[in-house]
């Protein structure tokens, strides 16, 4: 089955700073590429997804990239605020099975 | 008001006892899912149902058992038999198993001594 691998579990950036969360995955017939967000105390929400026929997205200050012959993708967050302290998930699916999520990475913005 | 809802918000058992948590959704979604959170293991698949009176295992169903008798609602009870049951249950839902948007509920958090 899909395995998907998230780093750093940890990150810490000062404000106005960009971060970077990497996530690898295993099954080369996956094709959906979520990415969540969770703050403390608070349910996960989707904040940007990509499907395998585009290899970048962007919205506002989140970007996501997906290089598919590596089987990587990239969450990229410009210009960090406080707010955008969170958990954030990667997860992967082929379509016809449920996500397969990573383990996460707690990002804090330093202001 | 659409969402989907868990109860309770804690929820407090002695071991060897079973118990149940809720989980309701008015988004007419089609698939329903339960997670496990523990501190840096991300988010674990317990359950999961693509339609009414059916669901399928995810990666760690020993010691719990799940029924989906209503499109709305996809109860999990968590065993005895579960050997480490003290954990936040997060319930989930989207229109159909494939590619779509997860929505999650607020989570329930049990603690079993």
């Amino acid at each position: 089955g899909e395995n998907v691998e998230q780093h750093p579990s940890t990150l810490s950036v000062q404000e106005g700073d960009s971060a970077v969360i990497k996530c690898t995955y295993s099954d080369s017939a996956s094709n959906y590429f979520p990415w969540y967000k969770q703050e403390l105390g608070k349910r996960p929400q989707l904040i940007i997804d990509i499907r395998s026929n585009v290899g970048e997205k962007k919205d506002q200050r989140i970007a996501v990239t997906l290089n598919k012959t590596a089987k990587h993708f990239s969450l990229h967050i410009t210009e960090t605020q406080p707010e955008d302290s969170a958990v954030y998930f990667c997860a992967a699916s082929r379509g016809n099975t449920p996500l397969v999520f990573g383990k996460g990475t707690r990002l804090s913005v330093i202001a | 008001d659409g969402g989907i809802t868990q109860s309770p918000k804690y929820l407090f058992r002695k071991e060897g006892q079973n118990v149940t948590l809720s989980c309701e959704q008015n988004l007419n979604h089609d698939a329903m899912y339960w997670y496990r959170q523990d501190p840096g293991q991300g988010l674990r698949l317990i359950y999961y149902s693509q339609i009414v009176n059916d669901f399928q295992k995810g990666d760690i169903a020993e010691g719990y058992s799940v029924s989906r008798e209503k499109k709305e609602s996809f109860p999990l009870t968590v065993t005895s038999a579960q050997k480490n049951p003290t954990a936040f249950y997060l319930c989930a839902s989207s229109i159909r198993l494939t590619d779509y948007e997860q929505y999650f509920g607020p989570g329930t958090r049990l603690t079993v001594t």
